[in-house]
């Protein structure tokens, strides 16, 4: 079985602050992606890397695919209240299945 | 606007017991699965489908049955409710393969067995 680790699995900190969570594996993935998901909702995407070293921005949120196609890292810059929630990475392995991280529960407080 | 529904929001269920959850999706996609979400794991895969017809196992299918009679419904079945399936459940849908494809997620299925 395949694993996605992630780091730390609870941040609180204040608003303004940056932020860096982890998602760690020994295994090679095909693509990774990261999710947010809210108190009694399903999970949402909000982006998908593919290629060892991608980098890509979403507003504040920065997400690096590691070179080797192993890890990856989400850093929010000048946190928000409104970037409370849970996050998850997720893995696939091939073309048909996702392996999630347990998740990372982020809390931004005024 | 609806994309994938489940049915019930919530269910509590005895030791023993049977029941279905439902999901559907109205966006044609062929990809659909169902993962369990417990405090600390993450989402666990439980069944998945490439297509009508077509089923296989993820990494929890123990005590659950599934089946793809149409592209829009993929129901999960407890067979016999144990207290260890107490958890939120999720449906989720994609169009195609996983890595190039948006996957969509419902909103949840809560399932307390007593």
């Amino acid at each position: 079985t395949q694993l996605l680790e992630q780091s730390p699995q609870f941040l609180s900190i204040q608003e303004g602050e940056n932020l860096t969570v982890y998602c760690n594996s020994s295994s090679v993935f095909s693509s990774l992606q990261w999710y947010r998901q809210e108190p009694g909702e399903g999970p949402v995407l909000l982006v998908t890397v593919v290629t060892g070293g991608e980098v890509k921005k979403l507003k504040r949120l920065t997400f690096q695919f590691g070179d080797a196609r192993k890890d990856s890292s989400l850093h929010i810059t000048a946190a928000q209240p409104g970037d409370t929630g849970l996050y998850l990475c997720a893995g696939a392995p091939g073309a048909q299945k996702l392996v999630f991280g347990q998740g990372t529960r982020l809390t931004i407080n005024p | 606007n609806a994309g994938v529904t489940q049915t019930p929001k919530f269910q509590v269920l005895k030791t023993g017991q049977s029941m279905t959850l439902q999901c559907a999706q109205d966006m044609n996609h062929e990809y659909m699965s169902w993962y369990r979400q417990d405090p600390g794991m993450g989402l666990r895969l439980i069944h998945y489908s490439v297509g009508a017809g077509i089923t296989d196992q993820g990494e929890v299918p123990n005590g659950y049955n599934v089946s793809r009679s149409t592209t829009e419904d993929f129901p999960l079945r407890l067979l016999s409710a144990a207290p260890s399936q107490t958890s939120v459940y999720f449906c989720a849908s994609s169009l195609g393969a996983l890595n190039g494809n948006t996957i969509y997620f419902g909103e949840g299925s809560w399932l307390t067995v007593v």
